[in-house]
This record gives structure tokens, C-alpha cells and sequence, in this order.
């Protein structure tokens, strides 16, 4: 199995307050990103990086921010965290951006 | 328009009866992939396989089989003699190139839910 773990696997938090979830490889994969699973939407794509410093967004990146500052560590920001952002959260990596992704655990958000 | 269809959300079947879950795609690429990924009750989700646009051989991996048709966008999955641990939500994907970056990204269908009644 790939090495990639999330930090923290379950959070509750406050409406308004900051949020960051951390994702971790130990792959050395060049291509990271983070995705939500909702119910009846599937997994969409918030942002991704294809190497340090080097990111950009997805199909629902409002409300979310990243950075990527060492190639094992991407981190996935809610600057005040609101209801709609309750969701599961995946990381997930990849050698190339064409081939498969490896996914990470999930991180389960809820926002009260 | 969604890029990938997968128009069954839940299926029901009894154990050792194949199923075949269903998949269509949209894309203008002549260059693009194709995945399935399995979800399980568990959560995690777990890759199963990769097609290219330039390959339409069909493949089979023990119990599973993968169907890519280009000339109907399709590409399905089936599981032959199903057995309650194949219970999970099965994901369709797309990878296909993007404006920048000259990178891919992958767009997800929305599900498949099959249940293995035992």
C-alpha cells in the first residue's frame, strides 16, 4: 500500500474557526491533491500540487487554500470553516498526473 | 453534462451471480485513461485498474473483467460468481489533459452502491 496517512482522521469544529488538515507521503510522489466525497456528488477535486510550491485549483476550491512547502507534505486550509464544508476529505498522490492515484484514509470534517 | 455516467446507483444481487456495473464517459481527447476505483464499507478507496485510450483489450483479473468499448465511450466493469466482500461502492474515473501545466486530471463518476445478499 502507498504511504500516505491524514492528520486527523475526524474533526468537529465551529463555524468560523480555521482548519487545516494534513496530508503525508512517504512516497515521493510528484503529484498531491485533495479531494471531498459528499453524497450524492462523488469525489471532486479542491486543489492539487505537482511539486513544492506549486499548486492550483479544482473544480471547488472556494473557501479552501493549500500549501506545500516539502515534497512528503500538503496541507489543506479552511481559513473560517463554515456548514457546507462538512464532508470527508481525501488526499491522494500520484507519479504522473495521467496515471492512477493512491488515496489516504479520509479525514471526516463536520462544521457546526 | 457529466464527463463520467455511471447510471446505476445501487445494485442488489445474491451471491455467486455476476454483475455488471456500468460506465460512460465524455471526452474530446484522443489521449485520456480510464480507472475504477473500489470504496468499501470500510472507507478507503482502493484503485483496481487503468486503461488507456489506445488499448481496447479487454481485461480480466480473477474474478473481475473490464469491457472498453470507445465506439459507445463505455467502459464496464463486471464481477463474475460475486461474493459479499465485493460489497462496496465502485467509482468510474476519467483522466484527461487540462489547459495548464500540461497535466491530467481525474473527474469521478458519481457511484455505483452493489450489495452482495449472501
Amino acid at each position: 500500500d502507498a504511504g500516505i496517512t491524514q492528520s486527523p482522521r475526524h474533526k468537529v469544529t465551529e463555524t468560523g474557526t480555521p482548519v487545516t488538515l494534513r496530508c503525508h507521503q512517504t512516497e515521493n510522489h510528484r503529484y498531491m491533491y485533495w479531494y471531498r466525497q459528499d453524497p450524492g456528488h462523488g469525489l471532486r477535486l479542491i486543489h492539487y500540487s505537482y511539486g513544492v510550491k506549486d499548486t492550483d485549483k479544482g473544480e471547488v476550491s472556494d473557501g479552501y487554500s493549500v500549501s506545500r512547502s516539502k515534497t512528503e507534505d500538503f496541507l489543506l486550509t479552511l481559513e473560517s470553516a463554515t456548514s457546507s464544508q462538512t464532508s470527508v476529505y481525501f488526499c491522494a498522490i500520484s507519479e504522473t498526473s495521467a496515471y492512477e492515484q493512491y488515496f489516504g484514509p479520509g479525514t471526516r470534517l463536520t462544521v457546526t | 453534462a457529466q464527463k463520467v455516467t455511471q447510471a446505476q446507483t445501487e445494485i442488489s444481487v445474491v451471491e455467486k451471480e455476476d454483475v455488471t456495473l456500468d460506465c460512460v464517459y465524455e471526452t474530446r481527447d484522443t489521449t485520456y485513461y480510464l480507472f475504477w476505483y473500489k470504496q468499501p464499507p470500510s472507507g478507503e478507496l482502493v484503485f483496481l485498474i487503468r486503461r488507456n485510450s489506445f488499448d481496447e483489450q479487454n481485461e480480466i483479473s480473477g474474478r473481475y473483467s473490464w469491457n472498453f468499448q470507445k465506439s459507445t465511450s463505455s467502459f464496464n466493469f463486471t464481477i463474475t460468481a460475486s461474493q459479499v466482500v465485493d460489497s462496496a461502492v465502485y467509482f468510474c474515473a476519467l483522466s484527461e489533459a487540462t489547459a495548464g501545466a500540461g497535466s491530467y486530471q481525474l473527474t469521478f463518476g458519481k457511484g455505483t452502491k452493489l450489495s452482495v445478499i449472501p
